[in-house]
């Protein structure tokens, strides 16, 4: 079983305020994204990865950064957190694009 | 967005009856996945069905693609209350493979 491990799973931050959400895959896959989940947007891809030092951006990047420091580890980071950020993240992992994704749990990040 | 007509955003059937949900897309994609969320937890893979493929079946699941409309849809048959989700479908995003992005879904809910 694909195994997708995101933390923290809940965090509340203050407008302007700095966060960072981790995630790590130990499948050995090449790809990893982040996305965000708002009602009546499904899922909106942020950053995604293919493999260690790779950084492609997806179609909601305004206001993240992504790091994939290795194979595993997956990061995203808001530097300037807005009450717009407020959602549910989740991040997954695939061997390659055009194959099945594996998600996390979520993160809910709440900015106040 | 590289959605088309969006999926049906809610369908409320009885238990045993069939249902069927709908996606359309834009841009060219080599694949096609269907994924159902349940509440509280991250999406999972249902069917993934290539460019070349026309009809993929798993279990009361039946996934069709008509690369010429640039359509899918996704058939339950003899629905169960635990086929209570929300069902997204997925495409590259015309990127060949490299992305996964996802629909804003539909809402299913099967009453006993």
């Amino acid at each position: 079983e694909a195994a997708v491990t995101q933390s923290p799973r809940n965090k509340v931050t203050v407008t302007g305020g700095n966060v960072t959400l981790s995630c790590r895959q130990t499948n050995s896959h090449n790809y990893m994204y982040w996305y965000r989940q708002d009602t009546g947007h499904g899922l909106r891809l942020i950053h995604y990865s293919y493999g260690a030092g790779n950084l492609q951006i997806g179609d909601v990047p305004d206001g993240y950064k992504a790091t994939r420091t290795t194979q595993e580890d997956f990061f995203l980071l808001l530097e300037l957190a807005s009450p717009s950020q407020t959602s549910l993240y989740f991040c997954a992992s695939s061997p390659g694009g055009d194959t099945e994704v594996f998600f996390g749990k979520g993160t809910r990040l709440t900015v106040v | 967005s590289q959605w088309g007509e969006e999926n049906l955003q809610a369908l409320s059937i009885q238990e045993g009856e069939d249902v069927t949900m709908n996606c359309s897309y834009k841009t060219y994609t080599t694949v096609v996945q269907w994924y159902r969320q349940k509440s509280g937890k991250g999406p999972a893979q249902l069917i993934l069905i290539r460019s070349n493929e026309r009809e993929k079946r798993s279990g009361r699941l039946r996934a069709t693609l008509d690369t010429s409309s640039q359509s899918s849809s996704l058939s339950i048959t003899g629905t169960l209350a635990t086929d209570t989700a929300v069902y997204f479908c997925a495409t590259d995003g015309g990127t060949g493979g490299y992305k996964v992005v996802f629909g804003s879904g539909t809402r299913l809910l099967v009453s006993p």
